[in-house]
């Protein structure tokens, strides 16, 4: 059972927007940044949003992030059939003398 | 940014293996690294960190007393020194800050 707690799956249309949220607590992400990775199949994870709503060089204006208390949100606009992947999030616990902490994941699909 | 893995491999339950990971792009010795795992067909799970200055150390419960994570700042590297090694142990090895290398691969089976 992951600390951070994602919904299993979304889908979406080409050129429709999807939300993905990842719920935590005041001692993960009520406290620090959220990370967002892409994963896809057989690949390893990609960084895809840091300190919350950073996106890295190269990484799509249509991915931002968000965070509101202990909860965060990935959201995708104009989706792309290349945006099928599986996504997570993750945070730095400080509670238990800190680490990482990640959502079990959630998987995209693109109808 | 440039995260490289390596040192992975199969080995039998009980034995050892060292993993390394190679920095660059970004001022290491500043930076807390950490490594990452992920068993086949599961999620992200954290396996232990340290800080720049190795002053702080901390493990995941699943393998506290049988890894060791160690740095080279002159080197900018990462270690992981698997002990002990179980079959639930088998996973792709990530390293970095909160972005993660390419991963290397271990396999524990008899």
């Amino acid at each position: 059972q992951s600390v951070l707690t994602q919904p299993p799956s979304a889908s979406g249309t080409p050129g429709q927007g999807v939300t993905i949220s990842c719920s935590g607590s005041s001692s993960n992400i009520g406290s620090d940044y959220v990370y967002w990775y892409q994963q896809v199949p057989g690949t390893a994870p990609k960084l895809l949003m840091y300190a919350t709503n950073q996106r890295p060089s190269g990484v799509p204006d249509r991915f931002s992030g968000s965070k509101s208390g202990t909860s965060a949100s990935l959201a995708i606009s104009g989706l792309r059939s290349e945006d099928e992947a599986d996504y997570y999030c993750a945070a730095w616990d400080v509670s238990r003398g800190g680490s990482w902490v990640f959502g079990g994941g959630t998987k995209l699909t693109v109808l | 940014v440039q995260l490289v893995e390596s040192g992975g491999g199969l080995v039998k339950p009980g034995g050892s293996l060292r993993l390394s990971c190679t920095a660059s792009g970004f001022t290491f010795r500043t930076y807390r690294m950490s490594w990452v795992r992920q068993a086949p067909g599961k999620g992200l799970e954290w396996v232990a960190s340290m800080s720049g200055d190795s002053s702080f150390i901390n493990y995941a419960d699943s393998v506290k007393g049988r890894f060791t994570i160690s740095r080279d700042n002159a080197k900018n590297s990462l270690y992981l020194q698997m002990n002990s090694l179980r079959v639930e142990d088998t996973a792709m090895y990530y390293c970095g800050r909160f972005d993660l290398g390419q991963g290397t691969m271990v396999t524990v089976s008899s």
